[in-house]
């Protein structure tokens, strides 16, 4: 099983500040397919990228997605209040799929 | 639009069963592959099984193996769930999921909590 790794804790940020999220695997995710996904409190989750760097429908080109092999980042520019959620990171290329525990992010 | 609407959920006690529904709409749901994830409370999300489009491929994480059915029924547009030895640890609230392939989850319903308890 491939265990992804995000940093525990709060990112605390002001508005307009880039926030940069880390998700590293415990071996080759396999085609970079690795999506991150937005919670806010109390919903659904909501697909932001997947294989790596494509945005999803909708998605505001202030998220972007990088990275490959075991080693992925999720950059948020120019913070939003409405960004305030956790952000989970998963892998589908690998059976069995798994998450990422999650980054809080925080906007002051 | 896309809908997704789970159903089923509800206390049940250890050991029992319970059969969770989802009923799709707004998009052709025979061509997508469908997931069951859960979000126990106050915790990240744990994805739990997928099933094909056609339903001839199916996978579970080892925390459900054998304890937990997935379905499907395109003409009626439902994914299912059936669970069964339940336990304490599987209270959560649990989602269905869409996606194109064995792909990212591009869709998501808004959950049905399941409480295991006695």
């Amino acid at each position: 099983e491939i265990v992804l790794t995000q940093p525990r804790g709060t990112l605390s940020l002001s508005p307009g500040e880039r926030a940069t999220l880390s998700c590293r695997a415990s071996q080759r995710v396999s085609n970079d397919y690795l999506a991150w996904y937005q919670q806010t409190s109390g919903q659904a989750p909501r697909l932001l990228i997947y294989a790596a760097s494509s945005r999803a429908t909708g998605i505001p080109d202030r998220f972007s997605g990088s990275g490959s092999g075991t080693d992925f980042t999720l950059t948020i520019s120019r913070l939003d209040p409405e960004d305030s959620a956790v952000y989970y990171c998963q892998q589908y290329g690998n059976s069995p799929l798994t998450f990422g525990g999650g980054t809080k992010v925080e906007i002051k | 639009q896309v809908q997704l609407v789970e159903s089923g959920g509800g206390l049940v006690k250890p050991g029992g069963s319970l059969r969770l529904s989802c009923a799709a709409s707004g998009f052709t749901f025979s061509d997508y592959y469908m997931s069951w994830i859960r979000q126990a409370p106050g915790k990240g999300l744990e994805w739990l099984s997928y099933i094909s489009s056609s339903g001839r491929t199916i996978d579970y994480a080892d925390s459900v193996k054998g304890r937990f059915t997935i379905s499907r029924d395109n003409a009626r547009n439902s994914l299912y769930l059936q669970m069964n030895s339940l336990r304490a640890d599987d209270t959560a609230v649990y989602y269905c999921g869409r996606s194109m392939g064995l792909s990212a989850i591009s869709g998501w319903g808004q959950g049905t909590l399941v409480t295991v308890s006695s």
